[in-house]
């Protein structure tokens, strides 16, 4: 079964300008999670998604965004990009919850924001 | 939030056992988790224990879990130099819907 896929693996963005990660998980898995990784904070969680639904969001402010389509891939957004932007982001997948199931990792996109 | 507490550094020589300890602080967590995480690389799940066992072991891995004391140990038995890598124990948290880390535990292996 293939693991949890990232892409891209690495960007390269200037501030004021926007991305887009996606994430496809593990098939079968219906929760999508997103964290952000920084030296400093460690990782932090973004939200995590359901059936299209965001269950749960962290302290992010609103330029982080994300959504999940039918078939359980996910996507996060960060608008208006700022040099703090720069972070490994991490997307984990699990069967219904990280609460109940294991929570399975993806490589990670490596944003850096000049 | 609240935290996951992680001592930050561990050093030890090839061959010779590793403990690295965490304190977590949701006592309603179901799962408790280890990861691992090599340069650039993503979060490896090395192990977990559900909420209502006191030790897990698979092959040299051994996860302890004292519930009173919301203290959870890995054990590595003889360790190797590709163990060297960074460490996190992980929470699930409140919500159920998010896993908490700790900031990780950075292991050296010395040959």
């Amino acid at each position: 079964k293939a693991g949890v896929t990232q892409t891209p693996r690495y960007l390269i963005k200037t501030r004021g300008q926007q991305v887009t990660l996606s994430c496809s998980p593990i098939s079968g898995h219906r929760s999508v999670s997103w964290y952000q990784q920084t030296p400093g904070q460690g990782l932090q969680f973004l939200f995590e998604y359901f059936s299209e639904t965001q269950r749960n969001k962290g302290n992010f402010p609103g330029r982080f965004s994300g959504r999940q389509f039918s078939n359980s891939r996910s996507e996060m957004n960060v608008s208006t990009l700022e040099l703090g932007d720069s972070a490994l982001y991490l997307c984990a997948s699990s069967f219904r919850s990280p609460q109940l199931d294991t929570q399975y990792f993806g490589p990670g996109t490596r944003l850096t924001v000049l | 939030g609240e935290d996951v507490e992680q001592s930050l550094f561990l050093s030890v020589r090839e061959g010779d056992s590793s403990v690295i300890n965490c304190t977590y602080t949701d006592s309603s967590s179901t799962y408790l988790y280890w990861y691992k995480q090599e340069p650039g690389a993503g979060l490896q799940l090395l192990t977990y224990i559900f909420s209502n066992m006191d030790m897990k072991q698979d092959q040299r891995l051994t996860v302890l879990l004292n519930k009173k004391d919301k203290h959870l140990s890995l054990r590595i038995a003889d360790t190797q130099t590709g163990d060297s890598a960074i460490y996190f124990c992980a929470e699930s948290a409140n919500s159920g819907y998010a896993l908490n880390f700790g900031k990780g535990t950075s292991l050296l292996v010395t040959p």
